[in-house]
């Protein structure tokens, strides 16, 4: 089955505990992004990634990293968490094709920081 | 840049009757666009997209939607909606080829739609 597979799907942590937040694919897909989703918001891209070892940032990327050094994978990390990005994370796939094609999303990650 | 308006926070709607959620972009280039759907507690999927072609693009479950290039708009309708049909919906638009963020995604704020009995 097609599928975008983040881990964990809830999380709690304290300020300042770095955290991965992870994804997989299994569609051979080359582009993956991640977003977060707040109320009134919509989905934000945060970084996003066209292959493996190219990734570039969204819009709003501040306080978060990435990596690519797998197709199937696209980690997300939080070095030194803070409150204001207690959000609903997704992570997304889609074959690269100009943009005119459909994105795979994830369950979700819903992560709050206090 | 490009960006998305949905004009409708929520939409309280009862069953079977017609819906339709509002979606304004706006771009300097050609885009492309999509609405998506997020049912409670899942992630997003696609009820379908325009590319180019035929203005009226149709997609799963009954929806559709016109693409309105003079007015920048691209809004999603159901004649006849269903409690099932209970979810927050996303408008989108994708930048075409030709320019730097293509493929990214830009999302509207999300319309939640309540269809009552």
């Amino acid at each position: 089955e097609a599928q975008v597979t983040q881990n964990p799907r809830y999380l709690i942590t304290v300020t300042g505990k770095k955290l991965t937040v992870t994804c997989s694919q299994n569609m051979n897909h080359e582009y993956m992004s991640w977003y977060r989703q707040d109320p009134g918001l919509g989905l934000r891209q945060i970084y996003y990634s066209m292959n493996v070892e190219v990734t570039d940032k969204g819009d709003v990327p501040e306080g978060y990293k990435v990596s690519r050094k797998e197709k199937r994978n696209f980690p997300l990390i939080l070095e030194s968490p803070s409150p204001n990005q207690t959000s609903l994370y997704f992570c997304a796939s889609s074959l690269w094709n100009g943009g005119n094609t459909e994105a795979f999303f994830g369950q979700g990650t819903r992560l709050t920081v206090v | 840049a490009q960006s998305v308006t949905q004009l409708d926070s929520q939409v309280p709607v009862f069953e079977e009757a017609p819906v339709e959620l509002r979606c304004n972009y706006s771009s300097s280039v050609s885009v492309y666009l999509f609405w998506y759907v997020q049912y409670p507690n899942q992630g997003l999927q696609l009820l379908l997209k325009y590319l180019s072609g035929s203005t009226l693009v149709k997609g799963i479950n009954g929806f559709e939607a016109e693409f309105n290039k003079s007015q920048t708009s691209f809004h999603l309708r159901k004649p006849s909606v269903h409690i099932s049909d209970t979810a927050e919906y996303f408008c989108a638009v994708s930048r075409g080829a030709g320019g730097t963020s293509y493929g990214k995604l830009t999302f509207g704020q999300g319309t939640i739609l309540t269809v009552h009995p």
